[in-house]
């Protein structure tokens, strides 16, 4: 079974840092581009990050560009968000989600993980 | 500000069709037949309902289909039914550089 499940998601003080967890089973983690999409409370989804299945590309949201860094393990099959600078307006559902390639349209979704920003 | 723009609501009774545009440029949605649409809920995890413009992946029901012309791409959902009542996303390839866009979701109230 396909499954991709995120961990590290906690409540965080502004400014501070935070690194995401993404374990993928079932598939062959390094054929797969990965994503990174967040939705914060009451909005809509919004891509943050992604990365192809080598890790060589990568594209950031302007909104987290410069603070956050995608990466990922293919021997280990997971993805990482490294956050850091956190601000409020990050508080989120972060999901991570897979494509069979970078640019197509994720297919498979995890379940997310909550990050919140707050004093 | 989302790159692709649905409509913010639709609604429809029991039995209708509804249809949710998304529309784009030529650098994506018109540029390519990658779009694919999304079932969700909020703080769960999106479900993939439409895939290339028109695909189903299996076990989404045939009610469920997509189209696209020009640079405006469409779900449309016949025989609506309750357990329809959910946001719906479409997301589309935007070239090598920005990978994926995604629209701002539209509200499906079934009445």
């Amino acid at each position: 079974e396909v499954q991709l499940v995120e961990s590290g998601g906690v409540l965080v003080q502004p400014g501070g840092s935070l690194r995401l967890s993404c374990a993928a089973s079932g598939f062959t983690f390094s054929t797969y581009g990965m994503h990174w999409v967040r939705q914060a409370p009451g909005k809509g989804l919004e891509y943050v990050s992604g990365i192809n299945n080598n890790g060589g590309y990568t594209y950031y949201a302007n909104s987290v560009r410069g603070r956050f860094t995608i990466s990922r393990d293919n021997s280990e099959n997971t993805l990482f968000l490294q956050m850091g600078s956190l601000r409020p307006e990050d508080t989120a559902v972060y999901f991570c989600a897979r494509s069979p390639w970078a640019g197509h349209p994720p297919d498979v979704w995890g379940k997310g993980t909550t990050v919140t920003v707050s004093s | 500000q989302s790159a692709l723009t649905q409509p913010r609501s639709v609604s429809g009774s029991p039995g209708q069709s509804v249809t949710i545009s998304c529309t784009g440029t030529s650098s994506d949605v018109g540029g390519y037949n990658y779009v694919s649409w999304y079932q969700g809920h909020p703080g769960k995890a999106p479900k993939l309902m439409i895939f290339d413009v028109t695909r189903r992946p299996s076990g989404v029901p045939d009610r469920f289909s997509g189209s696209k012309s020009g640079n405006t791409a469409s779900l449309t959902i016949s025989g609506l039914q309750a357990e329809d009542e959910a946001d719906y996303y479409c997301c589309s390839y935007a070239g090598s550089y920005t990978f994926v866009v995604f629209g701002g979701g539209t509200k499906l109230t079934v009445l």
